[in-house]
């Protein structure tokens, strides 16, 4: 069974950058059916792609982001990882890692790690 | 961006109710819209894909329509666990999108 779960700082200073990594097991984050993905939820709030990676290492970013985020891929550790720089409070979420089989085109998540909270504040 | 947006926000009904959520997107995505469930302090769970097939596992009273830019999730015969909200998003083009959520609420 395939479990994803993301590990990094729960507390984050402003302008400084965001790490977090997601190890997966279970499955191996080269293979080429699946991309993968992280997705954050401030609190109470809706759902927002940050972005994804393939296991050759191609990427996309929301472009609201984009300027901020580097999404990488370390095939030899199975985990793949986020970097948001610069944060500011509106940072602050449940930050998801999430898998999405890349062998159909509708790009459904079909399986998410359950989220860290991250809090950006001095 | 695709703008998805869903109604109502919030609803609320009781237990063997049938309910609708509408996702209206702001452009033509034909089929490409997913539907997910996410209960309190839970990460979402996918529940129906290319607008109208379901995840295998999820219970029949589950079943979703539409094509193009208009979108409906129904649930029938409510039961206790579907309290819950629910989301829409589309994987037609990037940045990918989702609703802004339907809490659905027991009566």
């Amino acid at each position: 069974q395939v479990q994803l779960q993301e590990s990094g700082p729960g507390l984050v200073k402003p302008s400084q950058t965001l790490s977090l990594t997601c190890t997966v097991s279970g499955d191996s984050i080269g293979s080429d059916s699946y991309y993968w993905n992280w997705i954050r939820q401030p609190a109470g709030k809706g759902l927002e792609w940050i972005g994804r990676i393939y296991p050759s290492g191609s990427t996309n970013y929301n472009p609201s982001l984009k300027s901020r985020v580097t999404i990488s891929i370390d095939t030899s550790k199975n985990q793949f990882s986020l970097k948001l720089r610069s944060v500011t409070a509106a940072d602050t979420a449940v930050y998801y890692c999430a898998r999405v089989p890349d062998y159909t085109s509708s790009g459904y998540v079909d399986v998410w790690g359950k989220g860290t909270p991250v809090t950006i504040s001095s | 961006d695709i703008q998805l947006t869903q109604s109502p926000s919030s609803l609320s009904a009781s237990v063997g109710d049938r309910v609708t959520v509408t996702c209206r997107a702001s452009q033509s995505i034909n089929n490409y819209l997913n539907w997910y469930q996410q209960r309190p302090g839970k990460a979402p769970q996918f529940l129906l894909f290319a607008a109208s097939s379901l995840r295998s596992g999820v219970p029949s009273r589950f079943r979703g329509s539409g094509s193009g830019t208009d979108f409906t999730l129904t649930i029938n015969n409510l039961q206790p666990e579907d309290f819950a909200t629910y989301y829409c998003q589309q994987t037609y083009s990037t940045p990918i999108t989702f609703g802004q959520g339907t809490r659905l609420e027991i009566k």
